[in-house]
This record gives C-alpha cells, structure tokens and sequence, in this order.
C-alpha cells in the first residue's frame, strides 16, 4: 500500500530551526515535494527532491533518501508567519498523481 | 509564474442547487488537474484526476454522477457538485501541472456551504 507518514504537530521558538521529517512507503518514487499551507487557504509549494541530498531554498532546505524512504525539511530563522501545516508528497511511479501525507502542524512561539 | 485561479472563492446556496467550479492555469498549460476536498484541520482528499480531452479519474469512494469534471482545454477544468446537499459543505481546491515532474500548483479553493 501507500503510507506517507509525519509527526502531527510540531513546536518551536521564533529565531531557532526545526526540522520537520518525512518518511514514505509507495508504489514507485517519482519525486518529493513539500508544501506550506496556513489555515483556512490552499497550499503552497515549497520544494522538490528527486534526487538524494540537500536543496536549499533560502531560508528553507529539503533533503531526501531514496533507499531510506525519508526526507526532512528544514526551516531556519524561525518567524512567526511561519505558523503553518507543511505536507509532504510523493509522486508515485505512473506519476499520474501526487500522494499527500497528513500535514504536520507546525506553532511557532515567541 | 505558475498560477492558478480558482472561482468562486465562497458559495454559499441552498440545498439541492448544483454549483460548478472552475479552476484555470493562467500562465501555463496544465496537461493535468487535480481536484480535492479538504475538511476543518484534516488532510486533502484527492477527489479525481483529469487530463485534458479525457475523462476523469475518480478515486474510490467518490460518487462521479455527484461530482461532475470536465477539461475541455489545457487551461481550465471544472468541478460541478450536482444536487449539493450539507454534507457536500467542504473546502474545495483545484490543482494543475504542466509535467509529470513539475510540482502541482494550487488554487485558492473554494469553500461552499450548503444550507
């Protein structure tokens, strides 16, 4: 079957990093992506992994293993507007559609 | 670049009325949309998946008599909810990719409410 599984809520201190993480079971890999979603609004994309290792996006990294079914995404200089659900998703093999994980709700304290 | 606009941004109408959706890419062409419900603090819903020219593919559990899809160009797709009743009050949102490895992008989704 298909499982995407990450942690349900997460909190941390503005001004710190949190790494949010991601693990995968599915037919096939055609990609990772990760996307930010605030409350009550439609996602947003943050970033794609096809390839092992770390890419970096400003503030905000991804980082994937293929042969460990994992990738992490990696938020630096915590801000307050980063309250937010992030989604991680996999393009499965026929990559006819896009597997979202359940969201990990992320609160950010002052 | 890569947007994608959804309208209406909110219905709200009366139960048996049937409202329909479009989702359009506005800088791109979307070989493929995607259209999903999203219920208060739970995950999306894939509902179907529609490539222009063809038919929809339904996921299982979604009634295709229910929720119409057509998209008839590379640039827009529509979701008509037929005879909406309470229980079909969600979030809608639609989603559209030039390429198989391109990232999906979302619209703005829909929030109906039906009465």
């Amino acid at each position: 079957g298909q499982n995407i599984d990450q942690p349900t809520e997460m909190t941390a201190t503005e001004g710190a990093i949190v790494q949010i993480n991601c693990t995968y079971q599915t037919s096939g890999f055609n990609g990772l992506f990760w996307y930010q979603q605030h409350a009550g609004e439609a996602p947003t994309f943050l970033s794609y992994n096809v390839l092992d290792g770390l890419e970096e996006k400003g503030r905000f990294s991804s980082f994937l293993s293929r042969s460990k079914g994992y990738s992490y995404l990696l938020l630096k200089e915590l801000q307050m507007k980063d309250s937010a659900s992030y989604l991680c998703a996999v393009s499965t093999s026929s990559a006819s559609k896009i597997i979202f994980g359940s969201g990990t709700r992320l609160s950010i304290r002052p | 670049g890569a947007v994608v606009s959804q309208h209406p941004s909110w219905v709200i109408c009366k139960s048996g009325t049937s409202v329909k959706i479009e989702c359009r890419s506005l800088d791109f062409q979307a070989t493929t949309m995607f259209w999903y419900r999203q219920f208060p603090k739970q995950s999306l819903m894939l509902m179907a998946t529609s490539n222009e020219g063809s038919k929809a593919t339904y996921e299982q559990g979604v009634e295709k008599d229910k929720f119409l899809i057509n998209h008839a160009s590379l640039t827009l797709s529509t979701l008509t909810v037929t005879s909406a009743h309470p229980e079909d009050s969600s979030f809608y949102i639609c989603s559209a990719r030039e390429g198989v490895r391109q990232p999906q992008h979302f619209g703005d989704g829909t929030r109906l409410s039906i009465l």
